[in-house]
């Protein structure tokens, strides 16, 4: 049974760096038929998808975060990470992370992260 | 970039009805599309892959169908544990990227 699990810091000061990583268990990163991918929400909206890694370092991202995000794998670790600069109020959301195959089908359980002073 | 509409934005319905669920991709699509189920507190869950292929586990009274731009997610006799909201989600295979819909709230009548 695959697993994700997200951590990192629930607290982040305005202009500064968001940073989570997501833990996989049951499944391999370094898995060439599967996308890594980290999703957010909102409290109360929707959800948005924010990019995806795959295990050889090819990403793609949001158009909307792209100038902010960075993602990356450690396949030795088997996890991958998320890296959003600049944060504002507006980034406060329930982080997930996803594995993707023909659609997203595992999911971590989310971390609220909270952009404030 | 591809924007996917659902409607209704929400909806009452009592235990046993009939449900569709509608979502209109902004441009054609074929069959790359998702939908999921959300509780409130938790991730979001797979239901529906491919347009119309059920995620294993997922209830057969759960099913999906479309292709190109109008897509519906039909629950045939609503459970109580049914009531969630449900988001449709597609895939862009080039460049790779993903789209979700905003979401329809269904609620005990």
């Amino acid at each position: 049974q695959v697993q994700l699990q997200e951590s990192g810091p629930g607290l982040v000061k305005p202009s500064e760096t968001l940073s989570l990583t997501c833990t996989v268990s049951g499944g391999s990163v370094s898995s060439g038929s599967y996308y890594w991918s980290w999703i957010r929400q909102p409290p109360g909206k929707g959800l948005e998808w924010i990019g995806y890694i795959y295990y050889s370092g090819s990403t793609n991202y949001n158009p909307s975060l792209k100038s902010r995000v960075t993602i990356s794998v450690d396949t030795s670790k088997n996890q991958f990470s998320l890296k959003l600069s600049s944060v504002t109020a507006a980034d406060t959301a329930v982080y997930y992370c996803a594995r993707v195959g023909r659609a997203f089908d595992y999911w971590g359980q989310g971390t609220l992260v909270t952009v404030s002073s | 970039a591809i924007q996917l509409t659902q409607s209704p934005s929400s909806l009452s319905a009592s235990v046993g009805d009939r449900v569709t669920i509608t979502c209109r991709a902004s441009q054609g699509i074929s069959s790359a599309l998702a939908w999921y189920q959300q509780k409130p507190g938790k991730a979001p869950k797979l239901l529906i892959y491919d347009a119309s292929s059920l995620e294993s586990g997922v209830p057969s009274r759960f099913s999906g169908s479309g292709s190109g731009t109008d897509f519906t997610l039909t629950i045939s006799s609503l459970q109580p544990e049914d009531f969630a909201t449900y988001y449709c989600q597609q895939f862009n295979s080039y460049p790779r990227m993903y789209t979700f819909g905003q979401g329809t709230k269904l609620e005990i009548k």
